[in-house]
C-alpha cells in the first residue's frame, strides 16, 4: 500500500540554523500538508500546498517557514532560522482532493539545541 | 472559530472489553468531515475512521465505529473487543469542507491504555 515517507526521521540542529525538512507524498495525491505536534500537545496545521502555491497557511507559519516542491515527487519544509521553541515532531500529510483523507508520514523529529 | 474537544485525557480498559472515546465539536458550518487518528508509541498518525457529516449512518471499520449525533456535534469512537495493539493516543479531528479551509483541526487527545 502507497505511503508518505519522511526523512530525516530525526534532526538535530543548533538555534539559528537552518533546516529542511523532506517528505515523498502518496504518488497520485494532489495536496499536501505540513503540521508539527510539541510534544504532549495536539496537533497543528502549518500549511497547505496545491499546484505549486500555498493554499492556506496557520499563524505559525510565520517568515521563517516555506514550502516547496522541488521536483515531481518531493514535498520540503525549510526552516529557516531555528528557535528552541520549533523544537517539536513534523507531520506531511498528502491527500488525492482537498475534501478527503490526509494520509499522514511517520514524522521528523527535531530537535533545536 | 471550529473547535474540537476531547473531555476525556486518559482511559484505561481492559482486553476484549469494549471502550468509547468521546468528542464534540463546534462549527456553524453544514458540511464537514470528521476524522479519528490513532498515534502509537511510534508518534506515527494512523487513520482509524472518517465520517461524512452528510451522512447519516455511522461509519463502521471493522473493530471500531462511532456514534455521530449531528445536532449534538458530537462525534464518539466505540473500540470492541479491545486489544494490546489500540493502546495509543486517539485524536479527534475536523475539516471543513470548501473554500474555508483543508486544514485538519485536532482535539488534545486521548491516551488509551488497554490492559491484560
Amino acid at each position: 500500500e502507497p505511503e508518505v515517507t519522511q526523512t530525516p526521521s530525526h534532526q538535530v540542529t543548533q538555534m539559528g540554523q537552518e533546516v529542511i525538512l523532506r517528505c515523498v507524498p502518496i504518488s497520485n495525491h494532489l495536496y499536501f500538508y505540513w503540521y508539527r505536534q510539541i510534544l504532549g500537545q495536539k496537533v497543528e496545521f502549518l500549511v497547505s500546498f496545491y499546484n505549486n502555491e500555498i493554499s492556506e497557511k496557520s499563524e505559525i507559519f510565520d517568515d521563517q517557514f516555506s514550502v516547496e516542491r522541488p521536483d515531481g515527487s518531493n514535498f520540503t519544509l525549510k526552516i529557516r532560522s531555528t528557535k528552541l521553541e520549533d523544537s517539536a515532531m513534523y507531520f506531511c500529510a498528502s491527500s488525492v482532493i482537498v475534501i478527503d483523507t490526509q494520509y499522514f508520514g511517520p514524522g521528523t523529529r527535531l530537535t533545536v539545541l | 472559530a471550529q473547535t474540537v474537544t476531547q473531555s476525556q485525557p486518559e482511559m484505561s480498559v481492559q482486553e476484549a472489553e469494549t471502550v468509547t472515546l468521546s468528542c464534540t465539536y463546534d462549527t456553524s458550518e453544514n458540511n464537514y468531515y470528521l476524522f479519528w487518528y490513532k498515534q502509537p508509541p511510534s508518534r506515527q498518525m494512523i487513520l482509524v475512521i472518517r465520517q461524512e457529516a452528510y451522512k447519516q449512518q455511522n461509519a463502521t471499520e471493522n473493530r471500531f465505529s462511532v456514534n455521530f449525533q449531528k445536532a449534538a456535534k458530537s462525534f464518539s469512537l466505540k473500540i470492541s473487543d479491545s486489544q494490546l495493539g489500540d493502546t495509543a493516543m486517539y485524536f479527534c479531528a475536523f475539516m471543513i469542507g470548501g473554500y474555508s479551509g483543508y486544514a485538519l483541526n485536532f482535539g488534545k487527545g486521548t491516551s488509551l491504555l488497554v490492559t491484560p
